[in-house]
């Protein structure tokens, strides 16, 4: 595609249940990141993946959250059990390569109720 | 652990002006540093990006440097626009995949 997709835009759900959610890079990106902004606070790293592999999982808050990618395309961020410190916007991006510019995609805002 | 400092926090200024944003970071063992602008709604979009031994980049009216020993970039941007106006967000790479990021400048430019 032109660019990142994310899905969904908007996901809204009760506390302890659990959520997916899905981007797509831009075709040919080898490198996906993971992102969470919290209201009022800077770009958080949760993970990093070359490929199918996730090099880096230290930015992962808790066990209850865990990502794949597939194909070396689609990445999905599950978190389990959400609680309300899970609030946030998630921010997926990917690059060519490591070490390049990374592009966004417009995000999901994720809120627990 | 790396920390990025961006300064001024928030920035308003007349349509015309030149600027300078200012990001610093306390580990000098970057892969690259990069900026980015972000608007309401938006994801980011990535503006410039310095590798660690390059001094600057350009692009149309917008110039960042470098000066990795000294831990500090700066964002230039000349003849300002309201279209200018968003959070401007400096970040440095690590390692592969993990970028540290600033707390962002917000910058309005008025008519």
């Amino acid at each position: 595609g032109a660019g990142v997709s994310q899905s969904p835009s908007n996901k809204v759900t009760e506390k302890g249940k659990d959520v997916e959610l899905r981007c797509d890079p831009i075709s040919g990106h080898t490198a996906l990141y993971w992102y969470r902004q919290r209201l009022g606070q800077g770009l958080e790293f949760l993970i990093y993946f070359q490929g199918n592999s996730a090099p880096d999982k230290s930015g992962l808050p808790s066990d209850r959250f865990s990502a794949e990618r597939t194909g070396e395309s689609v990445s999905t961020l599950t978190i389990q059990r959400t609680q309300q410190e899970d609030s946030a916007v998630y921010l997926c991006a990917s690059s060519p390569e490591p070490n390049e510019k990374l592009f966004f995609g417009s995000g999901t805002q994720l809120s627990v109720l | 652990k790396q920390e990025v400092t961006q300064i001024p926090a928030a920035l308003s200024v007349p349509e015309g002006e030149n600027l300078v944003l200012n990001c610093s970071f306390t580990d000098s063992a970057i892969y690259n540093l990069q900026w980015f602008r972000q608007d309401p709604g938006k994801g980011l979009t990535s503006l410039l990006l310095i590798q660690s031994s390059q001094r600057e980049q350009t692009s149309g009216r917008l110039n960042a440097s470098l000066d990795k020993s000294s831990g500090r970039s700066t964002l230039y941007i000349a003849a300002s626009q309201p279209g200018d106006s968003a959070t401007y967000l400096c970040a440095v790479e690590t390692s592969y995949g993990k970028l540290t990021f600033g707390q962002g400048t917000i910058l309005t430019v008025h008519p």
